[in-house]
């Protein structure tokens, strides 16, 4: 049973292409974010979600467009993409208010744009 | 300056070692203070939390916090090849939004 999961895993681009990750709970929880993790590990959340409706967007160039169609499913779509975006993407979800200092991580999507 | 800082390591001590990790923070608004834990290719998974100065222990981990120097520490005792992974230490600030820092992760090695 995944709790959060992620497809695809692995995403090998050129750059200047447009690329979706899409990204699934099923633990119940109302709120879903977007991190991306540097190459020295940084890991910096990006956009969250709360029952269908966008509650945080960081400072993020708007080539990155997240889509939550419903609570358990939030996708990321990246337009025009750049040498700079490589990275490993995290979905995670959590229980909203103060429930949310637990955050369930999904397996990653490993970004190389070459 | 980055809000939470780890030093990234990496740490490499013998099995049954006294691991101590450590982690410093500016902010504070921040209230809830965690541990999370991230094998190689995973994704991050929380370890610990605490929302108060003070020492947490759980089994082998104790988490220390000192809001008045804003350091926060990690203790793993008995250290085991297992434990080898990337530690990231986490705050949130007060509201409600979910909103996470990280800081970079220490990664430990645990060699048998």
């Amino acid at each position: 049973d995944t709790a959060v999961s992620q497809t695809p895993k692995y995403l090998v681009t050129q750059m200047g292409n447009d690329k979706s990750i899409k990204c699934e709970q099923n633990l119940g929880h109302d709120t879903m974010y977007w991190y991306k993790q540097d190459s020295k590990k940084f890991l910096k959340i990006m956009f969250s979600y709360n029952n269908k409706e966008l509650i945080i967007n960081e400072t993020v160039p708007n080539r990155f467009s997240p889509k939550s169609p419903d609570k358990a499913h939030l996708n990321l779509h990246i337009n025009s993409l750049e040498l700079g975006d490589s990275a490993v993407y995290f979905c995670a979800s959590s229980r909203p208010g103060t429930g949310s200092y637990e955050q369930y991580f999904g397996p990653g999507t490993r970004l190389t744009v070459t | 300056q980055k809000e939470v800082e780890q030093d990234p390591g990496p740490l490499s001590v013998p099995e049954g070692a006294i691991v101590s990790l450590n982690c410093t923070y500016s902010n504070s608004a921040f209230q809830y203070f965690m541990w999370y834990r991230q094998y190689s290719r995973k994704g991050p998974e929380l370890l610990m939390y605490t929302y108060s100065s003070g020492n947490k222990e759980d089994g082998r981990f104790t988490a220390q916090v000192d809001k008045s120097s804003k350091y926060i520490s990690l203790f793993i005792r008995d250290s085991q090849p297992s434990d080898s992974a990337t530690y990231l230490c986490a705050q949130r600030p007060s509201g409600n939004t979910g909103k996470l820092i990280f800081g970079q992760g220490t990664t430990l090695q645990v060699k048998p």
